[in-house]
């Protein structure tokens, strides 16, 4: 099956610090990438949806400066958390949508736990 | 506004038969997904229902009626490493997923 990786895995920074977290696609291209959040308990909130070669459009209540997402190619979308604060510590998950057809499965990255300090 | 229901935990004993299910409103539908997650992992998909009916995939069966707005995971034959959280999610109008908050699925021997 397909597969998506993300590194890093696991990120421990101080408060005020810049992160990037990468997503990639390794075996098929993927036009449109989904940044979600997991709080511990809780349901995957979706961040943002990005599409290769554009603005990535996101949700209600996250913050675009803050939550700096690039999709630069097919394979690649970035989420950089900016001046990070402890309340930013949480589980990434990214995923991403084949280019074919609209309705089908997404494929899910590993995750990155961010932990700040 | 868009709501996906499930329980929040069951316990199930190994071998046995276990049912979870999810109801939900949503703008569109453009099917409905299910997927387990372990504990500190990333969601792993298990299934894809769109048309109304059961579909089967090994131990695992998922069942959709659209017009009840109702779905349901059929896990047979349990085993430990059952064990984990499942999450129910739909793709509604826009193509994006709205999550159920999941059901932590206990297994005792």
């Amino acid at each position: 099956g397909a597969v998506v990786s993300q590194h890093p895995s696991r990120v421990i920074c101080k408060s005020g610090t810049s992160v990037k977290i990468e997503c990639r696609s390794l075996d098929f291209q993927a036009t449109t990438m989904f940044w979600y959040r997991q709080f511990p308990k809780k349901s995957l909130m979706l961040m943002a949806t990005s599409n290769e070669g554009s603005k990535a459009t996101y949700e209600q209540g996250v913050e675009k400066d803050k939550f700096l997402i690039n999709h630069a190619s097919l394979t690649l979308s970035t989420l950089t958390v900016t001046s990070a604060h402890p309340e930013d510590s949480s589980f990434y998950i990214c995923s991403a949508r084949d280019a074919g057809p609209e309705v089908g499965e997404q494929y899910f990255g590993p995750g990155t736990r961010l932990t700040v300090t | 506004g868009q709501n996906i229901d499930q329980p929040t935990e069951m316990t199930a004993t190994e071998g046995a038969i276990v049912q979870i299910n999810c109801t939900y409103q949503t703008s569109g539908f453009n099917g409905l997904f299910w997927y387990q997650q372990h504990a500190g992992e990333a969601p792993t998909f298990l299934s894809y229902n769109v048309l109304d009916g059961l579909e089967e995939k090994g131990r695992f069966s998922s069942f959709l009626s659209r017009s009840k707005g109702y779905s349901y995971l059929l896990l047979k034959e349990l085993q430990m490493k059952d064990s984990a959280s499942y999450l129910c999610a739909v793709m509604d109008s826009n193509y994006q997923l709205i999550w159920g908050a999941g059901t932590k699925l206990i297994i005792k021997p």
